[in-house]
């Protein structure tokens, strides 16, 4: 069964820091990884999406990067803000043919809090 | 606007009394997908649907029913409903599929209270 876990379970930063939010997982089959963005009270956005066969992506001050072999995942935001405050969750879809690469699991998020 | 909606938003229900919580796009989405999400225990999948009349679990199927006869619609339904199935729950939908790269769009939840 496949377990993803989320390093730090907290982070609190001042504002202009670069930092590093971890996830790993325990089946290295999957198709892709996501990270998400989770504001209080409501749903889940998505920042990034990583394919199994990509080694990294970029959105602005976002670059997420996979190590599938290894089963980790970072995402690094550079110049934080405070309205980069928030939980941040990853997920990674399970590769195993038919229609699996339906089932998404999730780490149990990483909240993150900048302040000015 | 693109969106997710769910209702109701809120709900205190009792055991035993049959609901359902309803999930619609309209984004002409071919997969949706529905979560509930713990204090502890995170996000975790119930159900997901590819596409229309194609439906199959996701990791905690357990004591929710769910039925894809149209592609706007998702309901999650709860036969008899029981305290630990007191939680968050999420509608989600992307066009293709999670093996594709495209955005998963979430609902805004809905908080279900069941005493």
């Amino acid at each position: 069964k496949q377990e993803v876990t989320q390093i730090p379970a907290a982070l609190s930063v001042p504002e202009g820091e670069n930092l590093v939010l971890n996830c790993s997982f325990t089946d290295s089959a999957i198709y892709n990884l996501q990270w998400f963005r989770q504001d209080p009270g409501k749903g889940l956005t998505s920042l990034l999406l990583i394919q199994s066969s990509q080694r990294e992506q970029t959105s602005g001050r976002l670059n997420a990067s996979l190590d599938k072999s290894s089963g980790r995942s970072t995402l690094y935001i550079a110049a934080s803000q405070p309205g980069d405050s928030a939980t941040y969750l990853c997920a990674v879809t399970r590769n195993a043919g038919g229609t699996s690469y339906g089932k998404l699991t999730f780490g149990q998020g990483t909240i993150l809090t900048v302040h000015p | 606007e693109a969106q997710v909606t769910q209702n109701p938003r809120y709900l205190i229900t009792v055991t035993g009394k049959k609901l359902t919580v309803t999930c619609s796009q309209n984004m002409n989405h071919e997969y949706m997908s529905w979560y509930r999400q713990d204090p502890g225990l995170g996000l975790r999948q119930i159900y997901y649907s590819m596409n229309v009349e194609v439906t199959d679990k996701g990791d905690v199927p357990e004591g929710y029913k769910v039925s894809r006869k149209e592609k706007r619609n998702f309901p999650l339904i709860l036969e008899s409903p029981s305290p630990n199935q007191t939680s968050l729950y999420f509608c989600a939908s992307s066009l293709l599929g999670l093996r594709f790269y495209n955005e998963q769009f979430f609902g805004p939840g809905t908080r279900l209270t069941v005493l």
